[in-house]
Order: C-alpha cells, then sequence, then structure tokens
C-alpha cells in the first residue's frame, strides 16, 4: 500500500463545476504539499500546509491531522485548471524529501 | 525574481554514458532537491542538498550522484545510463524546508 493515496485518478468536470481532490496518508507529516503539473512536466507549488485551511484564489486546500487527510477544492472551474494535481508529504522527523502521491488528473471541458 | 532553472531542457545519451543535468535555485535558497519523474511511476525523491551538504537520498543507485556548489547551484550525474534511466529529472529549492518550488525539468532519453 502506498503511503500518500490519492482519490479520484482520472477527474472530468464541466466549466463552473465544484472540484474536490482527495489525498489520504498514512504516516505523520510535518507538511502536506499541493502540486499542479502541467502537459510538459512544469509543476507549480500551488500550497504547502500543517494544519487548517488556505485558500488561494479559487483554490482551496484543507488538512485534518488525526484523520491524515487532506483535500483540494477548486471553486468555479475553468478548462485552464487541466493538469495533474499531486499531493506529497514531508514524513515528520525525515531529512527533507517528499513522498508523492501517483496525481489525479482533471481535465475540465467548456 | 528568477525562478528554478534548470539545463538542458532535452538531453539524449545512449546506454552506458554519462549525464550531467544542472540546477540554479532561487536566489537566497539553500536547498536544493532532486526528483526522477519515470513514465508511469510518479515522482520519485532522489537527493537533497543544503548548504553544499548532501543531506539525505532516496532508493537509487549509486550511479546516480550529485553536488552543490558554494553558489548553492547543483548538478546531478547519473553515471553508466541504462534504458530504465530514461525521466523527466526535476530539480526543487527552498529555504529551509519550507514550500519548495520546482524547475521545469530536464528530460532524459537513454537509447
Amino acid at each position: 500500500k502506498n503511503e500518500v493515496e490519492q482519490s479520484p485518478q482520472n477527474l472530468t468536470a464541466q466549466e463552473g463545476e465544484f472540484i474536490t481532490i482527495n489525498c489520504s496518508y498514512s504516516v505523520g507529516i510535518s507538511a502536506l504539499h499541493w502540486l499542479q503539473q502541467h502537459p510538459g512536466g512544469g509543476i507549480v507549488s500551488l500550497f504547502m500546509l500543517s494544519s487548517g485551511k488556505k485558500k488561494h484564489g479559487r483554490l482551496i486546500a484543507t488538512i485534518n491531522i488525526q484523520e491524515k487527510h487532506s483535500s483540494l477544492h477548486i471553486t468555479a472551474s475553468h478548462p485552464r485548471d487541466s493538469a495533474v494535481y499531486i499531493c506529497a508529504v514531508r514524513v515528520r522527523g525525515s531529512q527533507g524529501n517528499l513522498i508523492f502521491g501517483k496525481g489525479t488528473k482533471l481535465s475540465v471541458k467548456p | 525574481e528568477a525562478g528554478v532553472t534548470q539545463s538542458p531542457t532535452h538531453l539524449i545519451k545512449t546506454r552506458g554514458q554519462q549525464a550531467t543535468l544542472r540546477c540554479s535555485p532561487i536566489s537566497g535558497h539553500t536547498s536544493v532537491y532532486w526528483y526522477q519523474q519515470a513514465l508511469g511511476l510518479g515522482l520519485q525523491f532522489l537527493l537533497w542538498y543544503d548548504e553544499g551538504e548532501e543531506r539525505n537520498r532516496g532508493n537509487f543507485p549509486p550511479r546516480f550522484s550529485g553536488r552543490q556548489f558554494p553558489n548553492y547551484s547543483s548538478e546531478l550525474n547519473v553515471n553508466a545510463l541504462e534504458l530504465e534511466d530514461s525521466a523527466l529529472y526535476l530539480c526543487a529549492s527552498s529555504l529551509g524546508q519550507g514550500k519548495q518550488y520546482f524547475g521545469p525539468g530536464t528530460r532524459l532519453t537513454v537509447t
């Protein structure tokens, strides 16, 4: 079993829909990252969080440390949001490296 | 402010050769991370450098090595290339163990 599990693997939405991507992990962590990867490979760091909730524009990330679960929400989705969204955790006490989920491929149709 | 840069963008090598990939972090960042993203395998941690020292490495053979220079730029070397080393190699930088900022990657193809 992977230490970081994401769901769903693939997601197709219509423009304007509210989207939720989930991430569950099985280890104690010091931080969780949400990343966005566009076709071609470039990765953008969206959020780093260790508790609570963060918001940036139409993106909201939440984390529940007790339940070892995080969600990434996209409000009023747009075709330009189409990308792979990756959850990554830094294990508590580890030396810097991240462990990655396999990603959720989001496609938003106009 | 310039982001993380990597060179070259693409690299084609034959099996058995050596590859050298380069990364320049965001100004002021002292930590550099290297990751491998092979087709269908997701991102995997390779190496972490901080203040010129290798701090941690992932589950990769010793032919994957690197270094960090006094200006905090970094180099990843892959010796005795194998076909399965074909992948996108991503570099990220951070200040301490804060948010990591990723470069555009180097796509290595081994034939």
